[in-house]
C-alpha cells in the first residue's frame, strides 16, 4: 500500500467550476504537507504548503485534517490554465524526503 | 529568482554504461534531493544531503551513488545502466528550516 493515496482522476470540470482533491496519507507522525502541480514532462511546481490552520493562496485553499489523515486542494474559479496533474507530498518517515501520490489529472475545458 | 539547475538535460545512454547527473540547488540551500521518475510514475525518492553528508536513502539501486561537495552542488552517478533506468531525474532543493522543496527541470535519461 502506498503511503500516500489520491484519486487519479480524470477530473473533466468546465472553466469556472470549483474542484476539490483529497489525498489521504498513512504516516500519523507526518510533519509536512504539500500540493504540487506538474505539467507534461515538466518538473513538479510547489503549489502550497499544507498547515494545520489551513491555507489560502487566491483561489487555492488547501486543508489538512490530522485525524483522519487527509489534505485536500480545493480550486475556485478553475481556469484553463489549471489543466495539469495535481501532486500530493508528505514527509518520509525517516526525514524530509518526500512520499508523492500518484497525481490527480485535471482538465478544465472551455 | 535563481531557480535549482540540473545538467545535462537530455541524457541518452547504451546498457551498461555510466552516466552522471549533475544538480545546483538555489543560492544559499543546504540541502539537495534526488527523485526518479518513471513514465506514468510518481516521483521515488532516491537520496538526500544535508551539509555534504548524506541525510536519507531511498530506493537507490547499489549502482547509483551520489555525492554533495563543498559549493553544496551534487552528482548523481549511475553505473551499468540498465533499460530500467530510463526516466526523469529530479534534483530538488531546500533551505535550513525551510522545508519547502523546489524542484530543478529534470534530466531525462534514455537508456538504449
Amino acid at each position: 500500500r502506498k503511503e500516500v493515496e489520491q484519486d487519479p482522476g480524470p477530473f473533466n470540470v468546465p472553466e469556472g467550476a470549483t474542484v476539490a482533491f483529497n489525498c489521504t496519507y498513512s504516516n500519523s507522525a507526518s510533519q509536512s504537507f504539500f500540493w504540487y502541480r506538474q505539467d507534461c514532462r515538466k518538473e513538479p511546481k510547489l503549489l502550497m504548503s499544507v498547515y494545520s490552520s489551513g491555507n489560502e493562496d487566491g483561489r487555492f485553499t488547501a486543508q489538512l485534517n490530522r485525524a483522519s489523515q487527509y489534505i485536500s486542494l480545493l480550486i475556485r474559479d478553475s481556469k484553463l490554465s489549471d489543466s495539469a496533474t495535481y501532486l500530493c507530498a508528505v514527509n518520509r518517515r525517516s526525514g524530509y524526503a518526500l512520499n508523492f501520490g500518484k497525481g490527480t489529472s485535471l482538465l478544465v475545458t472551455p | 529568482a535563481a531557480g535549482v539547475i540540473q545538467s545535462p538535460r537530455h541524457l541518452i545512454k547504451e546498457k551498461r554504461e555510466t552516466a552522471t547527473l549533475k544538480c545546483y540547488p538555489i543560492p544559499r540551500h543546504d540541502t539537495v534531493y534526488w527523485y526518479q521518475q518513471g513514465p506514468g510514475q510518481d516521483p521515488q525518492f532516491l537520496i538526500s544531503f544535508y551539509e555534504k553528508m548524506q541525510s536519507d536513502k531511498g530506493s537507490i539501486p547499489d549502482r547509483f551513488s551520489a555525492q554533495q561537495f563543498s559549493d553544496y552542488h551534487s552528482e548523481l552517478n549511475m553505473s551499468s545502466l540498465e533499460l530500467g533506468d530510463s526516466a526523469l531525474y529530479f534534483c530538488a532543493s531546500s533551505g535550513d528550516r525551510d522545508y519547502e522543496q523546489y524542484f530543478g527541470p529534470g534530466t531525462r535519461l534514455t537508456v538504449t
